[in-house]
This record gives structure tokens, C-alpha cells and sequence, in this order.
């Protein structure tokens, strides 16, 4: 079975922090992909990364940045030097191969106070 | 290029009513994925069209169903509808090639039912 697990359900940090966003998931598929969405208080979920189960590098894109680990069954996402915009529920979530269906774990709710 | 457009932002209804709602998905896109989201049960899968073809279809009882047309836009049809019906509903599409590619999701429809 395929499970996403988000076990932070709120963090409130200050701006200019850094905070990290731990995801856990459980799959018996060798090949998977794996998402972070944000969900700002409007409402519609946003993409911000997808990863495919082959490729362990990290990447950045600005003040964002995720650690995919397979050894850990892993991936976390890193908010550098956060900002107010930062706050929103973040969703991990876990695809199989060969099918759009996404599993999502519960989120994480940041809050950046000013 | 547009989004992901959902129809209607917001609608409320009465136990027992049915409801349609309805997607259009990202120009190109073929696969449409539908969701609901509510604060007990977190994101959870509908279904997943490719193709005009359900490929796959997650936990939910038979009052739920879809379709897609030959346009890629999809409708969701909920019969007999019940106060635990009340969620916000998303609608994601993605070129469809089973996970390899990105998911971009509509603003969705808030359903209430009293």
C-alpha cells in the first residue's frame, strides 16, 4: 500500500527563518514520482516540484529547496530565509508509475509572522 | 495559456439533490483527476480520466461518478447527496502520461449540503 506521511501538522516560524517540511512515504513500487503542492488560504493547490524515484539530486529553485532521500524514503522541503507569502498548508504527495492518481498526506500548515 | 477551470466556484444544495460539477483542463492536456477535499479526510482521489477512459478510481461509494468528453473536459455527478458531501472539490490535469508529468489544479468547486 502507498502511504504519505506529513507528521508536522503546524509550524509557526518568524520571518527571515528557515524552516523544513518532513515528508515520509511508503511504497512497494520501484518506480514512483513524488510532489509538493502549496495551498495558499484561496484555496487552489499549487505546484511547486516534482521528482521521479531515479534521481536522488537535490534541487533548488530560489528560496526552495528539497532533499530526496531514498534510504529514508524521504523528501523534504527546505524554506529558506521564509517570508509572510511562505504561509499556506503544503501537501506532499506519491504517484505510482503509469497512473495520474495522487496520494497526499494530511499537510503541514506554516505560519510566518511578521 | 489558461488553467484549470472548475464550474461553479460554489453551489449549495439539500440532502438528496444530485450535483454536476465540471472541469476544463490546461489546453493539450489530456488526462483530468478529480478530488475531494475536506478537514477530517484530508485530499483524497476520486477518479482519473485519460482519454475519455476512467483508469482509475479511488474509495468512494457509487453515487460518485464521472466522465470525460473528447474535448478532455470532465464532469463529476454526485447523486443522493449527503451532509458529509459538503468538501471542497479539485479537479487536476496533466498531459497524461501516468505521473511523469506535472498536475496543475483548478481553483475548485466548494459544495455545501444541508
Amino acid at each position: 500500500a502507498q502511504k504519505v506521511t506529513q507528521a508536522q501538522t503546524e509550524i509557526s516560524v518568524v520571518e527571515k527563518e528557515d524552516v523544513t517540511l518532513d515528508c515520509v512515504y511508503e511504497t512497494r513500487d520501484t518506480t514512483y514520482y513524488l510532489f509538493w503542492y502549496k495551498q495558499p488560504p484561496s484555496g487552489e493547490l499549487v505546484f511547486l516540484i516534482r521528482r521521479n524515484s531515479f534521481d536522488e539530486q537535490n534541487e533548488i529553485s530560489g528560496r526552495y529547496s528539497w532533499n530526496f532521500q531514498k534510504s529514508t524514503s524521504s523528501f523534504n522541503f527546505t524554506i529558506t530565509a521564509s517570508q509572510v507569502v511562505d504561509s499556506a498548508v503544503y501537501f506532499c504527495a506519491l504517484s505510482a508509475y503509469n497512473t495520474d492518481k495522487l496520494i497526499f498526506g494530511t499537510g503541514t500548515r506554516l505560519q510566518v509572522f511578521p | 495559456k489558461a488553467g484549470v477551470t472548475q464550474t461553479p466556484r460554489y453551489l449549495i444544495k439539500t440532502r438528496g439533490q444530485q450535483v454536476t460539477l465540471s472541469c476544463s483542463p490546461i489546453s493539450g492536456h489530456r488526462s483530468v483527476s478529480w478530488y475531494q477535499q475536506t478537514p477530517g479526510q484530508g485530499l483524497q482521489f476520486l477518479f482519473e480520466y485519460f482519454s475519455e477512459t476512467q483508469r482509475n478510481k479511488g474509495n468512494f461509494p457509487g453515487r460518485f461518478s464521472g466522465r470525460q468528453f473528447s474535448n478532455s473536459r470532465s464532469e463529476m455527478n454526485v447523486s443522493t447527496l449527503e451532509l458529509g458531501d459538503s468538501a471542497l472539490y479539485l479537479c487536476a490535469s496533466s498531459l497524461g502520461s501516468g505521473g511523469r508529468d506535472e498536475q496543475f489544479f483548478g481553483p475548485g468547486t466548494r459544495l455545501t449540503v444541508l
